[in-house]
């Protein structure tokens, strides 16, 4: 079975720039999330949808990001524009788990796009 | 809200030795526990997780994990160690009921000597 695609795999671009990261889940799975990682705080949770829906964007760092998902089978995390300081590695992440993401279902992880603003 | 510790940012260990990585928790509600492990240039990849029932759990690759209410630990043990385990492992933490997001913690690196 096909995991999670991210795209790209690696991005780097000037700053003022927009990105635009992109991700597929795995088919069937109904909730998605988008996670950024970095040397300094770790894995942190920046939008969750569930059936399509955002649920919860409470980490979104601001709006310079915004996170869509059209339909169940692909999302975009996009930041305009982009600063020095998004640097990082962003992963997506699926689940069967509708409610709560906790639950008895694991996420599965794509391979993560990372991303540097010079 | 729940939060993760992990106690120790490293941990060398030579091969075929057990190994332990320390994982504490708080929160204020009854907890789901997961266990993740990641490769360079990898997504995460899931070892274990706790639900109910057992305390002792045994998940991929060798490894598993006690949960300790009392202690609020789920710490993850191997008897013996390869090569192929260095990787970085990350404790995660999630609320039982209701939508409550899981919370990883900074991670731990796993350095096995040969």
């Amino acid at each position: 079975d096909a995991g999670v695609i991210q795209s790209p795999r690696h991005e780097v671009t000037e700053m003022g720039q927009e990105v635009t990261l992109r991700c597929k889940p795995i088919s069937g799975h109904n909730s998605l999330f988008w996670y950024r990682q970095t040397m300094m705080r770790g894995l942190e949770l920046l939008i969750y949808f569930n059936n399509n829906v955002p649920i919860d964007d409470s980490g979104m760092p601001e709006d310079r990001f915004s996170a869509k998902m059209p339909n169940a089978s692909f999302s975009t995390l996009k930041i305009q524009p982009s600063e020095p300081r998004d640097s990082a590695v962003y992963f997506c992440a699926s689940s069967r788990a509708a409610g709560n993401p906790g639950g008895d279902q694991p996420q599965h992880f794509g391979d993560g796009t990372r991303l540097s603003i010079l | 809200a729940q939060s993760v510790t992990q106690l120790d940012s490293q941990v060398p260990v030579f091969e075929e030795a057990p190994v332990e990585l320390r994982c504490n928790y708080s929160s204020s509600v009854s907890v789901y526990l997961f266990w993740y492990v990641q490769y360079p240039n990898q997504g995460l990849q899931l070892l274990l997780k706790y639900l109910s029932g057992s305390t002792l759990v045994k998940g991929i690759n060798g490894f598993e994990a006690e949960f300790n209410k009392s202690q609020t630990s789920f710490h993850l043990r191997k008897p013996s160690v390869h090569i192929s385990d260095t990787a970085e492992y990350f404790c995660a933490v999630s609320g039982v009921g209701g939508y409550q997001k899981v919370t990883f913690g900074i991670g731990t690196k796993l350095q096995v000597i040969p």
